[in-house]
């Protein structure tokens, strides 16, 4: 079954220390990937996307994620958080953008003086 | 460029009764997708527009929710009657392109339903 893992319902890190968000995923097809945060009262925002070639991708805002197609992860990573990257963050597989995507159940950052 | 837009933001409604959400795509965007999440699970697919025309709703729970696209622009979600568990936020998002690897999704900011 298509499915993606978010290990972590929540994480605090302390501002300026490194985060690392993981994702792991089921898909039996080359996936597409995708990282998504949602900011209090805002929509879904793409952070990064990964389809093919550099298996390191940089997104927006700091963030980068890392595809291991042998550990079937994409894990999001940023060395140094800030106050307002406290939000909640989805780790999504698809076929494509929108189609069908199939999202984790997120990872609610805090983000601590 | 306006996002794509929902409407409302929130509602409070009592079970049994009905309630209509709306969503406004980016305009030029074919493809609208409304997803769901209830109670902090993971989001879930419901239906896929392609202009006015239902390409896929397998997501769709059950009848008691109708989704609509007249003249492919504004999309909305209605559920009816309302049911305790039908509690969530509804995502709403549109993209220019359905398939290939050049296809990004625009989501809505979400409109949250409680049913009481």
């Amino acid at each position: 079954a298509q499915s993606v893992t978010q290990p972590d319902i929540h994480i605090t890190v302390s501002e300026g220390a490194s985060l690392e968000l993981r994702c792991n995923y089921s898909y039996g097809a080359t996936p597409y990937l995708f990282w998504y945060v949602q900011s209090p009262g805002q929509g879904l925002q793409l952070l990064l996307k990964y389809f093919s070639g550099d298996t390191l991708v940089q997104g927006i805002k700091g963030f980068e994620a890392e595809f291991k197609r042998s550990q079937s992860s994409f894990n999001l990573r940023k060395p140094s958080v800030h106050w307002s990257d406290a939000a909640e963050y989805f780790c999504a597989v698809g076929p494509t953008g929108g189609f069908k995507t199939i999202f984790g159940a997120g990872t609610r950052l805090f983000v601590k003086a | 460029e306006a996002g794509v837009t929902q409407f409302p933001s929130h509602s409070v409604i009592e079970k049994g009764q009905t309630v209509t959400l709306r969503c406004d795509p980016i305009s030029g965007h074919d493809n609208l997708y409304w997803y769901r999440r209830v109670m902090g699970k993971e989001i879930k697919f419901l239906l896929h527009f392609v202009k006015e025309s239902k390409q896929d709703e397998s997501g769709m729970p059950n009848n008691r929710f109708l989704a609509e696209r007249t003249g492919g622009t504004y999309s909305t979600l209605k559920v009816q009657p309302a049911e305790l568990e039908d509690s969530g936020v509804y995502f709403c998002a549109s993209s220019r392109f359905g398939v290939g690897s050049n296809t990004e999704a625009f989501f809505g900011q979400g409109t949250r339903l409680t049913v009481v």
